[in-house]
């Protein structure tokens, strides 16, 4: 299994709305990563997880929150979010250590802020 | 701190032509280097990766990509390109053995006409 599994696909939120994201993998990597990709850019870092502790964080604004529960499961818990924060969120996981000889991405949620 | 250049925001090319994407890097350190695709509406797929050894370096698709260390460049290339091929590729770096963070530079859309 070389997946990336993110829920949901689509999502639409209002401003005062608190949702959340989710990403699954199951290759036993213990990096894990989310991304934020407007149109036409290229995907922007914001926090990595390594072994289940937060070990970047982008200066990304507060009402991103992440959780990582387990080694196989990544959050990103979304509240009071702004109509410029719509995007697609990707995911990605890879093993960690030293370097990142390769990451793995998730087909992304596209979120839409109304 | 490591960065990107993709010095061709869009490649137009015929089917079955030659095509070359450009990169270009900069990292104050040894870094491994990745191509990505990325096709409408999807995450990002790993093309190759180049993290040591043998600087011609092969991928999926009939893609390959050659590290040139003294131009600090990685160019992609096919020989024979198909209308499926239309995508986004984004060349990407990682600090080697110095770090978990992973750059991606701005992207190449590349359009095969009929």
């Amino acid at each position: 299994d070389t997946e990336v599994t993110q829920t949901p696909k689509h999502l639409v939120m209002g401003m005062t709305n608190k949702k959340s994201l989710k990403c699954e993998q199951h290759m036993g990597h213990r990096a894990m990563y989310w991304y934020k990709q407007k149109a036409k850019k290229p995907p922007e870092l914001m926090f990595v997880y390594s072994y289940e502790k937060l070990s970047i964080n982008e200066s990304v604004p507060s009402r991103f929150s992440p959780e990582c529960p387990n080694s196989s499961l990544l959050n990103l818990h979304l509240h009071a979010l702004q109509p410029e924060d719509s995007a697609l969120y990707l995911c990605a996981s890879s093993t960690p250590g030293t370097g990142v000889t390769e990451a793995f991405f998730g087909q992304g949620t596209r979120l839409t802020v109304v | 701190a490591q960065s990107v250049t993709q010095l061709d925001s869009q490649v137009p090319v015929f089917e079955e032509a030659p095509v070359e994407l450009r990169c270009n890097y900069s990292s104050s350190v040894s870094v491994y280097l990745f191509w990505y695709v990325q096709y409408p509406n999807q995450g990002l797929q790993l093309l190759l990766k180049y993290l040591s050894g043998s600087t011609l370096v092969k991928g999926i698709n009939g893609f390959e990509a050659e590290f040139n260390k003294s131009q600090t460049s990685f160019h992609l290339r096919k020989p024979s390109v198909h209308i499926s091929d239309t995508a986004e590729y984004f060349c990407a770096v990682s600090p080697g053995d110095y770090g978990q963070n992973f750059v991606f530079g701005p992207g190449t859309r590349l359009s095969v006409l009929p």
